[in-house]
This record gives C-alpha cells, sequence and structure tokens, in this order.
C-alpha cells in the first residue's frame, strides 16, 4: 500500500524566514496531495492541496510543489509568523477510495 | 469551523467497555471517513462510508464497526476496548467519492481514554 514519508519531524525557524517541508510517496499512482495543520488539540486543518496535473500551487504566504517523477511533494511556507507555529501533515491519496494516508508529522515553531 | 460536528468531545472509559462515537458531515457531504490519531501511529485511516455503504477499509480493528445512517450521519462504535485504544478519533467528510481527490473536512475530534 501507499507509505509517506515526511521530513524534517521537527522545524525551527526565526520569525520572517522560510520553511520548507518535504514528503516523498510511493504508489505511482496517487494524484491528490493535502497538506493540513494541526495545532495542539484541535483539528487538521487544510491548508493547501495540489492535484497530479499541477506542478505548483501557491496562496499567499504558503506554496506546495509537486515532482510526479521523483514521488515527492514539498510545502513551502514564507515569511514565518509565531501563528505558523504547529504540526503540519502531508497526505497522499487515489482517485478512487480517497482514504488519505499521511506522513508523521513536522512539528514547526517559529521563534520570534 | 468545518461544519463536520462530533459527539462526545471528551469519552473516559474503562477496559472491556463499549463505546460509541458519532459524527455529522458537512451539508451536502456523502463521504464520511474515521481517522485515529495516537502518539505512535499518527493519523491512520479506519475506515470510509459513501451514501450509507461501506467504501474502504483500512487497519480497523476487529472489535471496532461503523455505520453510516440515511440522513448522513455516522457512527463508530468501539468494544472490547483496551488501554491502547485510547486516541483522538475524527471523523472527515467530503463531497463525493469520485474525481481527483475529493478534499476531506476534519470534525473536531473525540479524545477517547481508556483507564
Amino acid at each position: 500500500g501507499e507509505n509517506v514519508e515526511q521530513h524534517p519531524s521537527t522545524l525551527s525557524v526565526q520569525e520572517g524566514d522560510s520553511a520548507v517541508i518535504k514528503c516523498t510517496y510511493s504508489d505511482s499512482a496517487s494524484n491528490y496531495f493535502p497538506w493540513y495543520k494541526q495545532e495542539l488539540g484541535k483539528r487538521p486543518q487544510l491548508i493547501i492541496d495540489i492535484r497530479s496535473n499541477v506542478g505548483e500551487k501557491k496562496d499567499q504566504r504558503i506554496a506546495v510543489t509537486l515532482n510526479k517523477t521523483a514521488k515527492h511533494f514539498s510545502l513551502h511556507i514564507t515569511e514565518t509568523q509565531p501563528e505558523d507555529s504547529a504540526v503540519y501533515f502531508c497526505a497522499a491519496s487515489k482517485v478512487y477510495g480517497n482514504k488519505l494516508v499521511f506522513g508523521a508529522g513536522t512539528i514547526l515553531r517559529v521563534k520570534s | 469551523d468545518s461544519g463536520v460536528t462530533q459527539t462526545p468531545k471528551h469519552l473516559i472509559t474503562a477496559t472491556g467497555q463499549r463505546v460509541t462515537l458519532r459524527c455529522s458531515p458537512r451539508s451536502g457531504d456523502l463521504s464520511v471517513y474515521w481517522y485515529q490519531q495516537s502518539l505512535d501511529q499518527g493519523l491512520q485511516f479506519l475506515i470510509q462510508y459513501y451514501n450509507g455503504e461501506e467504501r474502504a477499509k483500512g487497519n480497523i480493528l476487529e472489535r471496532f464497526s461503523a455505520q453510516q445512517f440515511p440522513d448522513l450521519h455516522s457512527e463508530l462504535n468501539l468494544s472490547s476496548l483496551e488501554l491502547g485504544d485510547s486516541a483522538l478519533y475524527f471523523c472527515a467528510s467530503s463531497v463525493t467519492n469520485t474525481g481527483i481527490g475529493d478534499t476531506q473536512y476534519f470534525g473536531p475530534g473525540t479524545r477517547l481514554t481508556v483507564l
């Protein structure tokens, strides 16, 4: 089955710096890749997603890139702010049976 | 607020007991997914229902079962509870089960503590 690896497990950045989180997936049939942000004890919240027919997507300070050949995708957060501190999860799914397979998560700490 | 509701918010029970977790999807969403989040296993898919029928099964134990009712709400039943079942249980919903990746919106979760 699908396996999603996520790196790094923790990431500390200074406020205003950029943060990059990377994920690789194993199943070449996967074609939907969402990113979720989860604050302590709260629900995972979708922050951005990308589908396999697109190589890059941007939403204000957040961007996601996808390399289908290499089977990896990345989350880029620019101009980080303290409120960006949270756990970020990448995930992958296929067309049918849309279960999400999650990475292990990245704890992002933005220091002010 | 995602529009997905879950009850109860917290549940404390003893080993060997049975509990029922409830989820109401967003208005118009036909698919409901259940996920378990524990410290050692991360976010794991359990089971998916689409318009009342089971569509996909993940690493769901035989002691666990679920169903989706005609009004599209779903219940996850956990029986013969063990200490290791303590976790956050999330429900998510999406519009449909077809197409390239339907966005899943998560509910607030139910925190289950088994003592």
